[in-house]
């Protein structure tokens, strides 16, 4: 198994263009979870989904669409990039909704 | 507790010190407590997963107990070692929630 994939692993942006975090997972997992880590705060969850067709917001969703079409795939997209969003985001999944996660390698993104 | 707390934020120990750290959490609807181990540039992993009052997992040199009437967590790591320096994260699940609160974390570093 594969485990969590993400991609890319780093990507810069400008202000005002838009992109997709791409994240599959092979392990057949109901949740999966979108999170940002800024230094000294933590993890900030910003999306999840309990299952496909089914998504809904965190802490932080402001700026950030989600769809689950799959069971495998949770990508989040960034509408219309800020420099706030400069973060290093993380996919997890697990096999049930309120069990321990499994994180992906991260994605660091710069926006300028 | 409104929020999930972590304490102390950072915390340098000696090689062959024994230490521990705390997490603080909401007591009511308490579903779940995991800890996780976060090594520098790499992903959060899964450590243990504590779900009943009284609890105690062990793994190796690190231990953790639970109480979940006063709503804490707490991680000992017997005699230090430099490859136990990581960012120790707890999260917290509540089942009126239906995910997973992270606390900032304590940040460890060993000296040899």
């Amino acid at each position: 198994n594969a485990g969590v994939t993400q991609t890319p692993k780093f990507q810069v942006l400008k202000t005002g263009q838009s992109m997709t975090l791409q994240c599959a997972q092979d392990m057949n997992h109901e949740y999966m979870s979108w999170y940002r880590q800024d230094p000294g705060m933590g993890l900030r969850l910003i999306h999840y989904s309990v299952g496909a067709g089914i998504t809904d917001q965190g802490e932080v969703p402001n700026g950030y669409n989600v769809s689950r079409s799959t069971t495998e795939d949770f990508p989040l997209r960034l509408l219309s990039a800020a420099p706030s969003q400069t973060s290093v985001y993380f996919c997890a999944s697990s096999y049930r909704v309120l069990g321990e996660q499994y994180f992906g390698p991260g994605t660091r993104l710069t926006v300028t | 507790i409104l929020n999930v707390e972590q304490s102390p934020q950072s915390l340098h120990v000696q090689e062959g010190d024994s230490t521990n750290f705390t997490c603080s959490f909401p007591s009511s609807n308490f579903y779940a407590l995991h800890w996780y181990r976060w090594e520098t540039a790499k992903s959060p992993e899964a450590l243990f997963v504590m779900t009943l009052n009284g609890d105690e997992k062990k793994k190796g040199r690190i231990s953790a107990t639970l109480n979940t009437k006063e709503g804490y967590s707490y991680l000992y790591i017997k005699g230090s070692q430099p490859e136990d320096s990581a960012t120790y994260l707890c999260a917290s699940i509540n089942t009126n929630a239906g995910k997973s609160t992270f606390g900032d974390g304590t940040t460890l570093t060993v000296k040899p």
